[in-house]
């Protein structure tokens, strides 16, 4: 069974950078696509990019100009990094799975990052 | 990008009532939407893929219809564990979209 750990800070400034990881277990991070998902409080789902294993990657256009993702096949994680936060970019964050299907199929526990002085 | 509309925005049900809910998408998907559920405090989970494929250990109450633009989410008799927020997402083009969700919560 896949599982994904996600860590990071719950805190961080305005004006900073946001680094999350999230390591996969229980398969190899080869030969899919990985993503990232936020959802503010009370809101929907944002998708915020996707990355393939070999480091090809999708990004939100509305985001793209401050994320950048990656992967590390010798650690079997993934990992992001979003530039610039306000606090609009207050939200629990996802990290998932797109499956054979291309949907999300397997997602981590969430982490709220909160974006304040 | 393609937006999608999910409606109604709550639906009020009893257990043992059916549901259906609806999710509509600005440009034709083929059959390449997904249904996911949301409980409070839990990471949303993969119920429908490809319009109508049941994923891994979902119910059989669970049904997913639709092609192109009109896509049905159905739960036939509602148990209690199903009250919850139920979101579809499109991945034919990118980026990826999700809807706003819609809200099945209890009469």
């Amino acid at each position: 069974q896949v599982q994904l750990q996600q860590s990071g800070p719950g805190l961080v400034r305005p004006s900073e950078t946001l680094s999350l990881t999230c390591i996969v277990s229980g398969g190899s991070i080869s030969r899919y696509y990985w993503g990232w998902i936020r959802q503010s409080p009370g809101k929907g789902l944002e998708w915020i990019g996707s990355i393939y294993s070999s480091g090809s990657t999708h990004y939100n256009p509305s985001l793209a100009s401050r994320v950048t993702m990656s992967v590390d096949l010798s650690q079997n994680l993934f990992s992001l990094r979003l530039r610039s936060l306000t606090a609009a970019d207050t939200a629990v964050y996802f990290c998932a799975r797109e499956g054979t299907n291309y949907f999300f199929d397997f997602w981590d526990q969430g982490t709220l990052v909160t974006v304040s002085s | 990008d393609i937006v999608l509309t999910q409606s109604p925005g709550t639906l009020s049900l009893s257990p043992g009532e059916s549901a259906t809910l609806s999710c509509r998408t600005s440009q034709r998907v083929d059959n390449y939407l997904a249904w996911y559920q949301q409980k409070p405090g839990q990471a949303p989970r993969l119920l429908i893929y490809d319009a109508t494929n049941r994923a891994a250990g979902i119910p059989a109450r669970f049904s997913g219809s639709g092609s192109g633009t009109d896509f049905t989410l159905s739960i036939s008799g509602l148990e209690p564990e199903d009250f919850a927020v139920y979101f579809c997402q499109q991945r034919s083009v990118w980026p990826r979209t999700f809807g706003p969700g819609t809200k099945v919560d209890l009469k």
